[in-house]
């Protein structure tokens, strides 16, 4: 069966400095895998998915993430943090064995910045 | 497009009544589907539907939980009786069937559910 593991519930970092959430998933099969991000009171929102080619994935707000099958690892870096990150941070896994519709999420990791 | 639209926002119910929420997918997806987020559990899928038919229930917890999404614009989750441990926020998500395998899920702004 699918999972995804989340390292860390809170991760704080100061405005300007590197943003690291550290995802690794279990499939038996070739996953697809997304970060979505969660702002306080909304909905969820993708940041940005990897299917198949490249295995640097940009998204929106700056954001990137590696695949690396060896590692079973999609981590999530942002450069500089920016006070607007703060947020709640999903990374969710699907595969063909389950249903590619069908998302498997991590527990989550909420981003602090501070000034 | 406005979004996938959820209502209510809030809903504070006693135990053992009926709970309905109601969502509206974005125009012309073709997936739907129905999340419950608590801080327990995280993020589940409870059930989705293509082209209104449910697919894939696994999720839904007991028996006092049903969906069903009459035409492509409406949908319903419905907790009868409810329990104080069905407190949670529930999502709805629609998709679009442009790449089947892997196109984005827009999700709701949630329905937020207590129950006494």
């Amino acid at each position: 069966a699918q999972s995804v593991t989340q390292l860390g519930s809170h991760v704080s970092v100061s405005e300007g400095a590197l943003v690291l959430l550290r995802c690794n998933y279990s499939s038996s099969v070739p996953p697809y895998l997304f970060w979505y991000v969660q702002y306080p009171n909304q909905g969820l929102q993708l940041l940005l998915k990897y299917t198949t080619g490249a295995t640097l994935v940009k998204g929106i707000n700056g954001f990137e993430a590696e695949f690396k099958k060896s590692e079973t690892s999609f981590h999530l870096t942002k450069p500089s943090a920016h006070m607007s990150d703060a947020a709640e941070y999903f990374c969710a896994v699907s595969d063909q064995d389950t249903g590619f519709q069908k998302l498997v999420f991590g527990t989550g990791t909420r981003l602090l910045v501070s000034p | 497009d406005a979004g996938v639209i959820q209502s209510p926002r809030h809903e504070v119910t006693e135990m053992g009544q009926e709970v309905t929420l109601r969502c509206k997918p974005i125009s012309g997806h073709d997936y739907l589907f129905w999340y419950r987020q608590t801080m327990m559990r995280g993020l589940e899928l409870l059930i989705y539907f293509n082209n209104n038919v449910p697919i894939d229930d696994s999720g839904m917890p007991e028996d006092r939980f049903s969906a069903k999404m009459p035409n492509a614009s409406f949908s319903t989750l419905k907790i009868q009786p409810s329990e104080p441990r069905d407190s949670a926020v529930y999502f709805c998500a629609s998709s679009p069937l442009r790449e089947i395998y892997t196109d984005t899920q827009y999700f709701g702004p949630g329905t937020r559910l207590t129950v006494l």
